[in-house]
C-alpha cells in the first residue's frame, strides 16, 4: 500500500531550527513535495524534492533520500507566522498527490 | 503562479438540500481536478479525481450519487454535495496539478444544519 509517516506534533521556539521528518511506503514513486496550511486556509506548495540531497528555498530546505525512502523538512529562523501544519505528499506520476496525516507546528516565544 | 478558485469559501444549508461548489483553473487549463475533504486537525483525503469529459473516478467509500462531481471544461469542476446531513459537514477543498505542483482552491466550509 500507500503511506507517509510525520510526527503529529511539534513545538519550537522562535528563532531555532526545526525539521520535520516524513518516511514513506509506496511502489512508485516520482518525488517527494511539502505544503504548508494555516489553520482554516488552503495548502500552499513549499518545496519538490525528485532527487536525493537537499533544496534549499530561502529558510526552508527539505532533503530526500530515495534509497531510505525518508525525507525532511527544515525551517530556519522560526517566525510566529511559520505556526502551520506542514504535509508530506508524494507523487507517482498523473497520480493523486497522497498525503500524510500532517505535522501541527508550534512556534513559541 | 498559477491559480484556482474555488467558490462558495463558506456555505450553511439545510439537511437534505443540495449544495453545489465550484473550482476554476484561473490561468490555465486542468483536465483533471481533485477534490478532498478535510475534517478539523486532519489530512486531506482524497474523494475523486475529475477528468474533463468523461466520469469522474472516485476513491473508495466515497458515494458516487451523494458527491456529483462534473467537468464540463478544461477550466471548471463541480461537486455538488446531494442531500446533505449534519455529518457531510466538512472543509472541501479542490487542486489542480501542474507537474508535481498542486494548486488549491481556497476550500469550502461546509455546515449542515
Amino acid at each position: 500500500g500507500q503511506s507517509l509517516e510525520q510526527p503529529s506534533e511539534v513545538t519550537a521556539v522562535e528563532g531555532a531550527i526545526v525539521q520535520i521528518n516524513c518516511t514513506y511506503q509506496t511502489s512508485g514513486f516520482y518525488g517527494l513535495s511539502w505544503y504548508q496550511q494555516h489553520d482554516g486556509g488552503a495548502p500552499t506548495f513549499l518545496s519538490y524534492n525528485a532527487l536525493d540531497g537537499l533544496e534549499e528555498t530561502g529558510r526552508f530546505s527539505s532533503f530526500l533520500s530515495r534509497s531510505d525512502s525518508y525525507g525532511y523538512l527544515l525551517l530556519q529562523e522560526l517566525q510566529m507566522k511559520d505556526s502551520a501544519s506542514y504535509f508530506c505528499a508524494f507523487n507517482s506520476g498523473n497520480t493523486p498527490l497522497v498525503f500524510g496525516k500532517g505535522t501541527r507546528l508550534s512556534v513559541i516565544a | 503562479g498559477a491559480v484556482v478558485s474555488q467558490h462558495p469559501s463558506w456555505v450553511i444549508c439545510k439537511s437534505g438540500t443540495s449544495v453545489k461548489i465550484e473550482c476554476r483553473s484561473l490561468d490555465f487549463q486542468a483536465t483533471t481536478m481533485f477534490w478532498y475533504r478535510q475534517f478539523p486537525k486532519q489530512s486531506l483525503m482524497l474523494m475523486a479525481t475529475s477528468n474533463e469529459g468523461s466520469k469522474a473516478t472516485y476513491e473508495q467509500g466515497v458515494e458516487k450519487d451523494k458527491f456529483l462531481i462534473n467537468h464540463a471544461s478544461l477550466t471548471l469542476s463541480t461537486l455538488t454535495v446531494t442531500s446533505a446531513h449534519p455529518e457531510d459537514s466538512s472543509f472541501y477543498i479542490c487542486s489542480a496539478r501542474i507537474g508535481p505542483e498542486a494548486f488549491f482552491g481556497q476550500g469550502t466550509r461546509l455546515t449542515v444544519v
